[in-house]
């Protein structure tokens, strides 16, 4: 039973357009969410973070915005490029078990020139 | 410059036969972490450490087994026992415990290994 859960395997968005990549997770303890990019055979990175008590994260083209009542949050990524090229993974962590962070299954995004 | 080293990058292993994957971080970091990733799949827990000579077992943990004898160490043995053992392995650190402090993981490069 998947805790967090990316329901689009793939996404393809033209340059300079808007990316959005869903995420819906089912525990409501969860507080802290995380997105990572992962580029083929390397290790993902961290990209932004957003803490339960916020709605809304920015950092520079990059906005993750939560709705605690759906339960769902979203990457934005605004424009496109390129270099967006990835799989991203959503990930949620619970503050009672700190050591566990869950992923999702990633969302590979293409971005057309 | 710091990072995560794992290696080998492209293992393989033969049937009944225990492999070991490497993972050596040098941003003195406390917390290390073992994930699996397969297709189609977010990354599972295996093992993870918060501290030198402590680490806990994580979601799949059942036909592994780790150690943490130094600090900027985590090595990861795969075991006869592990009968699905074909994925892609990633080792992460973090500077406390992922959740607790709400530190992002830095994660290694991986290591694919193959049954032969």
């Amino acid at each position: 039973d998947q805790q967090v859960k990316q329901n689009s395997p793939s996404l393809s968005v033209q340059e300079g357009r808007i990316s959005i990549l869903n995420c819906d997770y089912t525990n409501s303890m969860f507080d802290y969410f995380l997105w990572y990019k992962k580029y083929p055979a390397e290790g993902p990175t961290f990209l932004i973070s957003i803490s339960s008590i916020k709605d809304k994260n920015e950092d520079g083209r990059f906005t993750v915005f939560l709705n605690k009542s759906a339960k769902h949050l979203s990457l934005h990524i605004v424009p496109s490029q390129p270099g967006d090229s990835a799989v991203y993974f959503c990930a949620a962590s619970l503050k009672t078990s700190y050591d566990k962070v869950i992923f999702g299954p990633g969302t590979s995004l293409s971005v057309i020139p | 410059d710091g990072g995560i080293t794992q290696s080998p990058k492209y293992l393989f292993r033969k049937e009944g036969q225990n492999v070991t994957l490497s993972c050596e971080q040098n941003l003195n970091h406390d917390a290390m972490y073992w994930y699996r990733q397969d297709p189609g799949q977010g990354l599972r827990l295996i093992y993870y450490s918060q501290i030198v000579n402590d680490f806990q077992k994580g979601d799949i943990a059942e036909g592994y087994s780790v150690s943490r004898e130094k600090k900027e160490s985590f090595p990861l043995t795969v075991t006869s026992a592990q009968k699905n053992p074909t994925a892609f392995y990633l080792c992460a650190s973090s500077i406390r415990g992922a959740g607790y402090s709400n530190q992002p993981q830095h994660f290694g490069d991986g290591t694919r290994l193959s049954i032969l």
